[in-house]
């Protein structure tokens, strides 16, 4: 089956810490995204990657780097910068056409928990 | 700039009730497209609808049903004889952002 798989599920990090979230496709999606989710908030873009070895900033960009070697993988790292990393992260693919994006592919999420 | 608004923050219902969640995006694009998605408990997010700010024709899909409106920016959700499975939260997204979201609550 196709699809998005993050990973871990859950993760557990000390202050100071840099972490990777796993982010994974076989959907042939051009485009990969990562979100971040407070409680009881909406999502907020971090970074973006339309093509191979290529990325754009988002909304929340500080304190995190990403990497898109492979057009199925899109990993985030979480770096001691952000100041309040304990969210719930989303990653998501969507095909796009002329710049038209046709609607996300979510994974089921890393909640990260920093202690 | 670029402003989706979700005004309801929760609405609950006794289940067969309809409910109608509203959205309201405001742009200076002549075209865009506009997302509803839907994020049950386990935290996952479903797509449910595209449209683009051409096509203003109601969309029906089982019970959920869509009407846009492009001369007041809204793009409402309604889902009919709702069901215990249908609660989630509900957020109505521009590409790349996304509305607050509604959660919806289906009492058995």
């Amino acid at each position: 089956d196709g699809g998005i798989t993050q990973s871990p599920k859950y993760l557990f990090r000390k202050e100071g810490q840099n972490v990777t979230l796993s982010c994974e496709q076989n959907l042939n999606h051009d485009a990969m995204y990562w979100y971040r989710q407070d409680p009881g908030q909406g999502l907020r873009l971090i970074y973006y990657s339309q093509i191979v070895n290529d990325f754009q900033k988002g909304d929340i960009a500080e304190g995190y780097s990403v990497s898109r070697e492979k057009k199925e993988s899109f990993p985030l790292t979480v770096t001691s910068a952000q100041k309040n990393p304990t969210a719930f992260y989303l990653c998501a693919s969507s095909i796009t056409r002329d710049r038209v994006n046709y609607g996300y592919t979510f994974g089921s999420g890393t909640r990260l928990t920093v202690v | 700039a670029q402003k989706v608004t979700q005004a309801q923050t929760e609405i609950s219902v006794v289940e067969k009730e309809d409910v109608t969640l509203d959205c309201v995006y405001e742009t200076r694009d002549t075209t865009y497209y506009l997302f509803w998605y839907k994020q049950p408990p386990s935290g996952e997010l479903v797509f449910l609808i595209r449209r683009n700010s051409f096509d203003e024709q109601n969309e029906i899909s089982g019970r959920y049903s869509w009407n846009f409106q492009k001369s007041t920016s809204s793009f409402n959700f309604t889902i009919t004889a709702s069901q215990v499975v249908d609660s989630a939260v509900y957020f109505c997204a521009p590409p790349h952002r996304f509305g607050a979201g509604t959660t919806v609550t289906v009492r058995a």
